[in-house]
């Protein structure tokens, strides 16, 4: 059974920084994509940011390109985002979602269950 | 960037037969997937390159892109079908994956 387990969310001050984690099991972690998708409660979903199964070439949204970085822990099978110079608008339920296939450029077939970021003073 | 275009809401009797839309640009060259979304659930895929069916997805679930506009058609629709689907793409002159802004899909 696919299992993606979110963690690292919080409240954090605007500019501040955090480090969200997504612990990965039931699949052989390398031959997959990996993306973190968020929702800000109530409203729609919002693609962040994409790496392949090899973890070359990641994509970002334009509204975090240059201040959050996916990465991908092969040896620990953990995907990561990390998220600098946060502002208020990302604050939201950041989801880990598992491509069906290498490519980061199709459909997702299992999501974890979120991890809550605030950003506020 | 390229959008994609979901009405907000659409209501159905119970065993009627729901349709919700997703238009975009010649949506008809993508590849269009639909999930499901339940409140205080994360998303469940229900529909992949535009008509496949993941195992365990009932075969009420149904998809089908055309045109403009490509769809969600969920036949004898249950109680347990009411929530939110989003459709979407991967939109290749931006390299971004692109979601609708979601259909509530409300069962009478």
């Amino acid at each position: 059974e696919v299992q993606l387990l979110a963690s690292g969310g919080g409240l954090v001050q605007p500019g501040g920084s955090l480090r969200l984690s997504c612990a990965a099991s039931g699949f052989t972690f390398g031959s997959f994509a990996l993306s973190w998708v968020r929702q800000v409660p109530g409203r729609g979903l919002e693609w962040v940011s994409a790496i392949s199964g090899s973890g070359v070439g990641p994509l970002y949204a334009d509204s975090v390109k240059g201040r959050f970085t996916i990465s991908r822990d092969s040896s620990t099978n953990t995907l990561y985002l990390q998220m600098n110079s946060l502002r208020a608008q990302d604050t939201a339920l950041y989801f880990c979602a598992k491509g069906g296939t290498s490519s980061p450029r199709y459909y997702f077939d299992n999501w974890g269950q979120g991890t809550l970021v605030t950003v506020s003073s | 960037s390229y959008v994609l275009t979901q009405p907000p809401s659409v209501s159905v009797a119970p065993g009627k037969t729901a349709t919700i839309a997703c238009g975009g640009d010649n949506i008809r060259n993508k590849r269009v997937h639909w999930y499901q979304q339940k409140p205080g659930q994360a998303p469940v895929l229900v529909i992949y390159y535009d008509s496949d069916r993941p195992s365990g997805i009932p075969d009420r679930f149904s998809g089908s892109n055309s045109g403009n506009t490509a769809s969600l058609t969920i036949s004898g629709v249950e109680a347990g079908d009411e929530a939110d689907y989003y459709c979407q793409v991967w939109d290749t002159s931006t390299d971004h994956q692109v979601f609708g802004g979601g259909t509530k899909l409300t069962v009478l």
